[in-house]
This record gives structure tokens, C-alpha cells and sequence, in this order.
């Protein structure tokens, strides 16, 4: 199936570090969404974004809605141990009626030493 | 966000069997869905679960492979037929929210992990 572009697909950093990774697609979407996934644990939600242009903070972790709905980044600062994981975003658009279709980046794997 | 629970959490299973694996959520809602992950890969749509009506597949899915059951507004089941190795996955279930699902939002379940001998 169709699946959005994800960069970097891995990241070994330093704690304290700053992070970033991005999303794109060919296609517009109507909302992007950041996850988080652990080993052996179903992706939780970090942030939701609704509008073009939308920039919006979650504690340490900000991500924006690209202006021309094809992309969207996120950042995350200052770095810790338990940031590690895979993030993925995910774009939504419309699916039979009020229903949003969910398609998934490849992924980012983020490592950060102690 | 709501509570989502599948069972079983993980198997081993040997080709040509079947598994059932179920989903349940804490409030009712309108739009279930089922993913497959497979192993270092991403997230993959198979289906809409729809209740009081057959699921919706994707593109490459088949309800002779994967039967879903929707029989109320809290629970659904996915049924991996006839199993073979490829069928090795993590197998997610999520809800929308808001409950009409119109945001796009999404939250998952724990994931069950399939192995197939």
C-alpha cells in the first residue's frame, strides 16, 4: 500500500540533543499525525494537526503542518533517554463520508545514548 | 483517548491453522479499523470494520484471509485464515476519535504479535 516518505530512517544522537525529522507526500492531507511506538507496544498519539500552516507543541515535542498539506515535521528538544522509539507520521484524508483514512510514514528510529 | 485491549497479545502458529484475534474498546465507537505491521516495517490498513455491516478491505486484503466481525460498537474481531509464515506480523486494531472519526484521529491497541511456523 501507498506510504509516506519519512526522513532520517534512523537517528543515534546524544542526550540533550535536539531532533528532527520530516514527512512528504504527493498527495494533500487533511490532518498529519506524530506517533510513538515502543517494542512490543501499539503506536500512541503525540500530536494532531487540522490546519495548514498549524504549528503546534507538545511539552518538548513540536510539529508543523506544512503550508501546502503535503508535509509536515516534527521536532523534538532537548533529548532523553526514554524518547527512544520509532516515529511515524500519518496523514488522514477523507474515506466514505466522514471517515479519515490513515496513511503511514516509513518510520524514523531514534536512538539517544545517555 | 480510549482503552483498547486485543487478545491474545501473541501466538505461535503453525501454517494452514487459523487465529482469531479479538479487540475491545472501553466506550463504544463508530469507525474500528485493523493494520498489519510487518516485522521492521510500517503500518498498513486492511480494513474497516463496519458495524452491522461487512468490512471494508484495502487493496491486497481478502475476506477469505482475514474475516473481520464487528457485532457491536465495542468489539471486533480479525481472523487470519490459513496461515503461512508471511502472515508473520504484528496485527493492530484502533478506534477513531472523535467517535465519527471526521479528525482523522486514531488510537491504537497494544498490537498482537503472530508468528508463524
Amino acid at each position: 500500500g501507498q506510504q509516506l516518505n519519512q526522513s532520517p530512517q534512523s537517528m543515534f544522537i546524544q542526550e540533550g540533543e535536539d531532533v528532527s525529522m520530516n514527512c512528504t507526500s504527493s498527495s494533500i492531507f487533511n490532518t498529519w499525525l506524530w506517533y510513538k511506538q515502543d517494542p512490543g507496544e501499539g503506536p500512541v498519539l503525540l500530536i494532531a494537526l487540522y490546519k495548514a500552516g498549524e504549528l503546534t507543541s507538545n511539552g518538548r515535542l513540536t510539529a508543523q503542518f506544512g503550508i501546502t498539506r503535503k508535509d509536515s515535521f516534527l521536532n523534538i528538544s532537548a533529548s532523553i533517554p526514554s524518547d527512544v522509539g520509532i516515529y511515524f507520521c500519518a496523514g488522514a484524508r477523507p474515506y466514505g463520508g466522514a471517515t479519515n483514512k490513515l496513511i503511514f510514514g516509513t518510520g524514523t528510529l531514534l536512538a539517544v545514548q545517555p | 483517548s480510549a482503552v483498547i485491549s486485543q487478545k491474545p497479545s501473541r501466538d505461535i502458529c503453525q501454517r494452514g491453522t487459523s487465529l482469531t484475534i479479538q479487540c475491545q474498546v472501553d466506550s463504544q465507537v463508530t469507525m474500528m479499523f485493523w493494520y498489519r505491521q510487518q516485522p521492521g516495517q510500517s503500518l498498513t490498513l486492511i480494513a474497516t470494520a463496519n458495524q452491522g455491516s461487512e468490512a471494508t478491505y484495502e487493496s491486497g486484503f481478502v475476506i477469505d484471509k482475514f474475516p473481520i466481525s464487528r457485532p457491536n460498537l465495542t468489539f471486533s474481531t480479525l481472523t487470519v485464515s490459513n496461515m503461512s509464515p508471511e502472515d508473520s506480523s504484528i496485527y493492530l486494531c484502533s478506534v477513531a476519535r472523535p467517535a465519527g472519526g471526521g479528525n482523522g484521529e486514531q488510537y491504537f491497541g497494544p498490537g498482537t504479535r503472530l508468528t508463524v511456523t
